[in-house]
């Protein structure tokens, strides 16, 4: 089982901001990570795979980088309908699990 | 319009069982692989079972293994979980997803590209 942390696991925010949220892996991944958001009761949105591969649809402003244990999701330019909670998830092996998620509220 | 749309949900004894339905539209159901995914109130989100595309592989977590049972019917667009034995533990919002074919692999269950709303299950007495 791969163990997963994201971090922070709450960010405070303005509109405008740039932001940065961490998912570390208990051991290596390659690049088989996605990137979700999820707004109060709905479902997730895909926004990354494959670690930095952007979504059809997903905004530009949302980015993913890293590979191994350690990856990053940036959001360029914080937009009013970006305050959500995002989650990482690893598909490298079985089963899939998820992080335990970075809520991003308003400062 | 893509969509997944979640049905059967509600609340149930422990012990006793329940059978969700997912109907899919807008795409090729029969060319995916489907997934059911939980999140309990107020926590993460938890994958819990797999199909393929033509229904041969099944996986299932630990949590759920002999417990739930989840099948397909292609003529239909339709994906199932019939769910038995359930626990209080089991209490969540269960999503149907697709799997993102860009993520399949041969090891494990990829990434989830379309989404149902989700449907509440409550284990209680």
């Amino acid at each position: 089982v791969i163990w997963m942390t994201q971090s922070p696991s709450l960010l405070s925010a303005s509109t405008g901001d740039r932001v940065t949220i961490s998912c570390r892996m208990s051991q290596g991944i390659s690049s088989y990570l996605a990137w979700y958001q999820q707004k109060p009761g709905k479902a997730p949105e895909l926004l990354i795979y494959a670690a930095s591969t952007l979504q059809s649809g997903v905004p530009s402003r949302f980015s993913g980088s890293g590979s191994g244990t350690d990856f990053t999701l940036t959001i360029s330019c914080l937009q009013s309908e970006d305050f959500a909670t995002y989650y990482c998830q690893q598909y490298y092996s079985f089963p899939p699990s998820f992080g335990p998620g970075t809520k991003v509220d308003i400062k | 319009e893509v969509q997944l749309v979640e049905s059967g949900g509600g609340l149930v004894q422990p012990g006793g069982s329940l059978r969700l339905s997912c109907a899919a539209s807008g795409f090729t159901f029969s060319s995916y692989e489907m997934n059911w995914v939980r999140q309990a109130p107020g926590k993460g989100l938890e994958w819990v079972s797999y199909i393929s595309s033509s229904g041969s592989t099944i996986y299932y977590a630990d949590s759920v293994k002999g417990r739930f049972t989840i099948s397909r019917d292609n003529a239909k667009n339709s994906l199932y979980l019939q769910m038995n034995s359930l626990r209080a533990e089991d209490t969540a919002v269960y999503y149907c997803a697709r799997e993102h074919t860009s993520t399949m692999t041969t090891v494990t269950v990829g990434a989830f590209d379309i989404w149902g709303q989700g449907t509440m299950v409550t284990v209680s007495s």
